[in-house]
């Protein structure tokens, strides 16, 4: 099956910093991948559309100058958190889709930020 | 406007006690339906894609249907370790951006 990693895995930080998380398909390329955010005990919310060699599309009401994108490589697309606030703590999860499988989405185990 | 509705938003059965969890939908073309199991802390794991009314996936204890309207994750003679958060999500088929649109979840508990 398709396996997507995510890094770190879990990350606290001070108020103010930046925080970059990466998200990685590890046996397929993705020219696109996805970038989600989820609060505890909610749905996953879509933040952005991340695209290889372009640049990201951002959901309705998301920063795109506080969460950075960036698809350097068909394996490869980063997140990163600016000058994080403690708002900014949540789950971040990252999908890709495999068009092996009918461009089926399979997600990263996630992120935890928290930010003090 | 698309939408995705699931329930219940929480379920607990005893092990071994069947039961169906529901996902309704309103699309503009259905590119395809999507279960995932969410464990707590961790990522969606990929359990099943429907694309057509009719089709059914199974896969162990569960069998996932899809009509025009609905799809169902049916759970059979279910164990303790089926107990976690199923998502449904769709894909509509006009935009061709690929993103998919979830429900808000059914968490089952199963007791041993």
């Amino acid at each position: 099956g398709a396996v997507v990693s995510q890094h770190p895995s879990r990350v606290i930080c001070k108020s103010g910093t930046s925080v970059k998380i990466e998200c990685r398909s590890l046996d397929f390329q993705a020219t696109t991948m996805f970038w989600y955010r989820q609060f505890p005990k909610q749905s996953l919310m879509l933040m952005a559309t991340s695209n290889e060699g372009s640049k990201a599309t951002y959901e309705q009401g998301v920063e795109k100058d506080k969460f950075l994108i960036n698809h350097a490589s068909l394996t490869l697309s980063t997140l990163t958190v600016t000058s994080a606030h403690p708002e900014d703590s949540s789950f971040y999860i990252c999908s890709a889709p495999w068009r092996g499988r009918g461009d089926t989405q399979y997600f990263g185990p996630g992120t935890r930020l928290t930010v003090l | 406007e698309d939408q995705v509705t699931q329930s219940p938003e929480a379920l607990r059965l005893q092990e071994g006690e069947s039961s169906s969890l529901n996902c309704s939908y309103t699309v503009s073309g259905l590119r395809g339906l999507f279960w995932y199991r969410q464990d707590p802390g961790k990522g969606p794991e990929f359990l099943f894609t429907l694309y057509s009314a009719g089709e059914e996936k199974e896969k162990e204890r569960l069998k996932a249907t899809l009509t025009k309207k609905e799809s169902f994750l049916h759970i059979t003679a279910p164990k303790p370790e089926d107990s976690a958060t199923y998502l449904c999500a769709v894909q509509e088929g006009k935009s061709n951006t690929g993103k998919l649109i979830f429900g808000q979840g059914t968490t089952l508990q199963v007791k041993p």
